[in-house]
């Protein structure tokens, strides 16, 4: 197992097109989030799943922001319409079910807004 | 609200030397506590979490709920142990970190 694995490493596009991030986490992990992470700040939470069902999500994630876990493995998240404030980078992360268990983080996405 | 705060954006030391970064919180329940950390060109990985009560790579962190705080404390650096460190506390299932600081060790 490689651990959380995370597709594309780096995405830049232009204002105004939309982006995908896949996420795939390590295998038995029910659980599956998002973060958001700008330079000089540590991460910041997005939202996160267990198994499909999406549990919780953050004000930062506006209505341009949607992601997905259909089948309870892979993730995706899309972002419409981008603007120059959504440079950062995007941070995904799995854990089993239970307490006290750890995050487990992989490389992230950096997205460049031109 | 809750609150993870590393009031040092940079610590630098000499190998050898004892090393210690800060981390404070605000929490209103019963605060779960993880040090993570990065190194140059590697993913986010966990280091400890209070809960263990364990030393890894010779750093030990101990909760002080009276402090509110949550430091990190190796007593000899290492070159190696340079890197970027962060502390979060885990709310419901997500984590709020800090803004992390960047520890540089001089040979």
């Amino acid at each position: 197992d490689t651990g959380v694995s995370q597709d594309p490493r780096h995405k830049i596009t232009k204002r105004g097109q939309n982006v995908t991030f896949r996420c795939d986490p390590i295998s038995e992990h029910n659980r599956l989030y998002w973060y958001r992470q700008t330079l000089g700040q540590g991460p910041e939470f997005l939202t996160y799943f267990q198994n499909e069902a999406q549990l919780e999500k953050s004000r930062l994630l506006s209505d341009r922001f949607s992601a997905e876990r259909p089948k309870g493995s892979f993730s995706t998240l899309e972002i419409q319409r981008t603007e120059q404030g959504d440079s950062a980078m995007y941070l995904c992360a799995s854990s089993p079910n239970g307490n006290n268990q750890p995050q487990h983080f992989g490389d992230g996405t950096r997205l460049s807004i031109l | 609200a809750q609150r993870v705060t590393q009031p040092e954006k940079l610590l630098s030391v000499f190998k050898g030397a004892p090393v210690e970064l800060k981390c404070n919180y605000s929490y209103s329940g019963s605060p779960e506590l993880f040090w993570y950390v990065q190194y140059s060109r590697q993913r986010l990985q966990l280091l400890l979490r209070h809960i263990s009560r364990e030393s890894i790579k010779g750093f030990t962190a101990d909760l002080n709920k009276g402090e509110t705080s949550f430091h990190l404390k190796k007593p000899f650096a290492q070159e190696e142990d340079s890197a970027m460190y962060y502390c979060a506390l885990k709310k419901t299932d997500k984590l709020i970190f800090g803004t992390g600081t960047r520890l540089q060790v001089f040979p």
